[in-house]
């Protein structure tokens, strides 16, 4: 089944520690998501990638980073983790199509806990 | 101003019930309106999407879009345990790739 796969599903570091969160997905769409969702919020977008163009969201800190090697990965980066940083972190994708609706279709979540 | 407003609950309700979640928004170019269903620990999955006003139904499921009054509803018909999760509406423009969310609604279908 195509889908979007997140790893690891936990993921637990210490504070200021480096930490890298990963997204793969098989629908071959070519845009893809970084969300952040802490609990009883709603998910708040980080940056995308359209195609190899990277897009960051105005009020994403500098302490978040993304790479996408290729149009089947992409990658989260926290350089230094603060207690704040600790949530849920979704990856999505969707197949952009100008003046139409692009669905985004969710991974099952990386769960982040800072130490 | 928050661009989407919705009320996190939680709400229960007895197995069978009609259930009715809500959402209210401040832009008047949205114009894709959509309800994702998360269960606990998992990622959002897309239930139903409306473009503009108007009703859409499916099943069980019934979502209206009231553009006047920037109000948009999903309806839950006999309500069923493994409905409980939480609901999250989505809008969008017409175009570009921002989806603007609500805080979600925690729903509990007691059997």
């Amino acid at each position: 089944d195509a889908m979007v796969i997140q790893n690891p599903r936990y993921q637990v570091t210490q504070f200021g520690k480096p930490v890298t969160l990963s997204c793969s997905q098989t629908l071959n769409h070519n845009v893809m998501y970084w969300y952040q969702q802490k609990s009883s919020q709603a998910p708040k977008l980080l940056f995308h990638y359209y195609d190899k163009d990277f897009n960051n969201e105005a009020d994403t800190p500098d302490n978040f980073q993304s790479r996408r090697p290729n149009t089947s990965f992409c990658f989260l980066d926290i350089r230094s983790p603060g207690l704040g940083d600790a949530a849920m972190y979704l990856c999505a994708t969707s197949r952009e199509s100008p003046q139409s609706y692009n669905e985004q279709f969710f991974g099952p979540g990386t769960r982040l806990t800072v130490l | 101003q928050k661009e989407v407003e919705q009320d996190p609950g939680p709400l229960s309700v007895p197995e069978g019930a009609i259930v009715s979640l809500n959402c209210t928004y401040s832009n008047s170019a949205f114009q894709y309106f959509m309800w994702y269903r998360q269960y606990s620990r998992k990622g959002p999955e897309l239930l139903m999407y409306t473009y503009s006003s108007g009703n859409k139904e499916d099943g069980r499921f019934t979502a209206q879009v009231d553009k006047s009054s920037k109000y948009i509803s999903l309806f839950i018909r006999d309500s069923q345990p493994s409905d409980s999760a939480t609901y999250l509406c989505a809008m969008s423009g017409n175009t570009g790739n921002q989806f603007y969310f609500g805080t979600g609604t925690s729903l509990t279908v007691i059997p």
